[in-house]
């Protein structure tokens, strides 16, 4: 149990277009989803926390108009990367928390966005 | 803030020795969390510790919290080749939507 997937696994875009990347809970609900970025050989940084049904909350020094994300469903949340750029190419990993199991989250298997 | 600093960030070791990653972070939290990343990959849970004297065991990885001291240690008994990864500790916040916030990170490499 506890299964998120992320698609897609890889993408490749080139600099000014836009990017969507799903994180699914497959097995449960989640009523807290994260995402987090991570540049090679670094550790995972939060970028915003997503509570099903209203607005992220973003971490301080993040775009949230680069950065969409919408939790639309208990089951889904989508982190749309806008007007890319070389510099956001990296290793974006969701998590997703159910409100019944308590606090533990669940990490995806993560999106690499390479911005050409 | 919270601050999570893991040491060492680079290991080497042998094959069949003994060692210890140590995680310090800085202010009150209930959840510390161990996590393992290879290469290319997304990680993967290895314990959480919700108590001061917390210890979980799993194969040759143990995991210990003191919370008084702020610092969990995890430690690698008769390390072998495939333990061989990066390894996180991560700290919950103590309120709210129990945001984790993620130590440096330690690269292990077992030399056989």
């Amino acid at each position: 149990g506890a299964v998120v997937s992320q698609h897609p696994s890889w993408v490749i875009c080139k600099s000014g277009t836009s990017v969507k990347i799903e994180c699914r809970s497959l097995d449960f609900q989640a009523t807290t989803m994260f995402w987090y970025r991570q540049f090679p050989k670094q550790s995972l940084m939060l970028m915003a926390t997503s509570n099903e049904g209203s607005k992220a909350t973003y971490e301080q020094g993040v775009e949230k108009d680069k950065f969409l994300i919408n939790h639309a469903s208990l089951t889904l949340s989508t982190l749309t990367v806008t007007s890319a750029h070389p510099e956001d190419s990296s290793f974006y990993i969701c998590s997703a928390r159910s409100g019944s199991s308590g606090y533990e989250q669940y990490f995806g298997p993560g999106t690499r966005l390479t911005v050409t | 803030e919270l601050k999570v600093e893991q040491n060492p960030l680079f290991l080497s070791m042998q094959e069949g020795k003994n060692y210890t990653i140590y995680c310090n972070y800085s202010t009150t939290s209930d959840r510390l969390y161990w996590y393992r990343q290879d290469p290319g990959k997304s990680l993967e849970s290895l314990f959480v510790l919700l108590s001061n004297g917390a210890v979980k065991q799993e194969g040759r990885l143990m995991a210990s919290l003191d919370t008084k001291a702020r610092l969990s240690t995890l430690h690698i008994t008769a390390a072998v080749h495939d333990l061989s990864a990066t390894y996180f500790c991560a700290v919950a916040s103590f309120f709210g939507n129990e945001k984790l916030t993620f130590g440096t990170g330690t690269r292990l490499t077992i030399i056989p």
